[in-house]
């Protein structure tokens, strides 16, 4: 079956630091790929997207890259505010499910001033 | 900017008791989804409609849990008997339709707690 999975958090950063949240995923057929950010107290929202291989999706200074080679779909920023304290899910959609997400378990970014 | 509206955003309820919540799509959207989260784990599907129809409730613990979207806007979903595993946040999200690449846009959610 679909899974995805990610590297567990909290991830503690600095303002300004670099961050990765690495995701991983396992799929039948060709995926779209998504991450979405849920903010303290709200429901999720979507932070950007890639539907085919060596795609880049990018929002708000943050970045992915569809990566079919090695299943995976790693979110980067370059440098980081407080404002993006969150927790990340990387998610999966495929053909035969109806737009039906497969969300790995979520990463909870701290950044520090 | 629409946005998917939830209702109530918190239930306390006593085990074995009777737990509905209410969803409001956006606008238009003829896709709706409702989603378990557990605390510390990411979201799970429970239920999607396509207008009015079930697509998806593979998930859905067809004992306890139901769901309905009677004209193909605003969804209900019921738990009855509530139990103390149900304690968990429950999302509604909509999209313009089905499919893999559509965002799907949700709302704040209901953090339901079962004692």
């Amino acid at each position: 079956g679909n899974s995805v999975t990610q590297m567990e958090g909290p991830v503690t950063l600095s303002e300004e630091a670099f961050l990765t949240i690495n995701c991983t995923y396992t799929a039948t057929g060709y995926p779209s790929l998504f991450w979405y950010v849920q903010y303290p107290g709200e429901g999720l929202q979507l932070l950007l997207k890639a539907t085919k291989a060596d795609d880049k999706g990018s929002n708000k200074g943050f970045e992915a890259t569809y990566r079919k080679e090695t299943t995976s779909f790693h979110l980067e920023k370059g440098s980081v505010q407080v404002s993006d304290s969150a927790v990340y899910f990387c998610a999966l959609g495929t053909t035969d499910s109806w737009g039906k997400l497969q969300f790995g378990a979520g990463t909870q970014v701290v950044v520090t001033p | 900017e629409a946005e998917v509206a939830q209702s109530p955003r918190y239930k306390i309820t006593e085990k074995s008791q009777a737990v509905a919540f209410w969803c409001d799509p956006i606008s238009g959207h003829a896709t709706l989804y409702w989603y378990r989260q557990i605390l510390g784990q990411g979201p799970e599907l429970l239920v999607q409609f396509q207008d009015e129809s079930v697509v998806d409730d593979s998930q859905l613990p067809k004992d306890r849990f139901s769901a309905e979207r009677l004209k193909g806007v605003d969804s209900t979903l019921k738990i009855q008997p509530a139990e103390l595993g149900d304690s968990a946040m429950y999302l509604c999200a909509s999209s313009p339709t089905g499919g893999r690449d559509y965002e799907q846009y949700f709302g704040p959610g209901t953090r339901l707690t079962v004692t």
